[in-house]
């Protein structure tokens, strides 16, 4: 069965980091684009980065340069390492895969919240 | 940049059809659109990619209640014979190098 198992959320003070995972299963990560959404309370849907299954990476404007996503083929992971956290980026965020045929599998999310 | 329209929300009553748009924003017609549906709770689940030419290809277990179509610039999603876990929101998505893209979303009430 293709699954996507989030981890890593909690709370974190502004300016802290964080790192939230993301355990794949029934498919390898390193063969297909896989991307990090998130939702911010009441919000809709936000697009946050992608790595390519060629390992090119790509940004939001509102996490880039704060924001890096990585992944590890030997364990099947994806990952994204959270710098310089704001309140604004509190959101549930859910690891995603897919690209040209629309997001196609989604994990059940990890809570990010940023306050003092 | 792309940009997705979507009404806010829609609603239709139990075993009655629905339709909603999502309109790609001008010089974008051509694109291809996925459709997510989204139940109160929960996270987003995968219905369809939706090509300009109306052709769809739906993702695993979708019933057959929920269908796809576009005209010009917009992308539809019907769903027929509504249940009541079909009140949910729903979000168009698309893509280009680099960036995905996200409607607003239309939250279903069935009623």
């Amino acid at each position: 069965e293709v699954q996507l198992v989030e981890s890593g959320g909690g709370l974190i003070q502004p300016g802290g980091s964080l790192r939230l995972s993301c355990a794949a299963s029934g498919f390898t990560v390193s063969s297909d684009y896989m991307s990090w959404v998130r939702q911010a309370p009441g919000k809709g849907l936000e697009w946050v980065s992608v790595i390519y299954s060629g390992g090119s990476t790509y940004y939001a404007d509102s996490v880039k340069g704060r924001f890096t996503i990585s992944r590890d083929n030997s364990k099947n992971t994806l990952s994204l390492q959270m710098n310089s956290l704001r309140p604004e980026d509190t959101a549930v965020y859910y690891c995603a895969r897919g690209w040209s045929s629309g997001l196609d599998v989604w994990g059940q999310g990890t809570t990010v919240t940023v306050s003092s | 940049q792309v940009v997705l329209t979507q009404s806010p929300s829609a609603s239709a009553s139990l075993g009655a059809s629905v339709r909603l748009t999502c309109t790609l924003s001008s010089g974008h017609s051509s694109y291809a659109i996925a459709w997510h549906q989204q139940q109160p709770e929960k996270g987003p689940r995968y219905l369809m990619k939706l090509n300009n030419d109306g052709s769809h290809s739906k993702g695993d277990g979708i019933p057959d209640r929920f269908s796809g179509s576009s005209s010009g610039a917009e992308r539809y999603l019907t769903i027929s014979s509504l249940q009541s876990e079909d009140e949910a929101e729903y979000y168009c998505q698309t893509w280009t190098t680099g960036i995905q893209v996200f409607g607003g979303g239309t939250k279903l009430t069935v009623l």
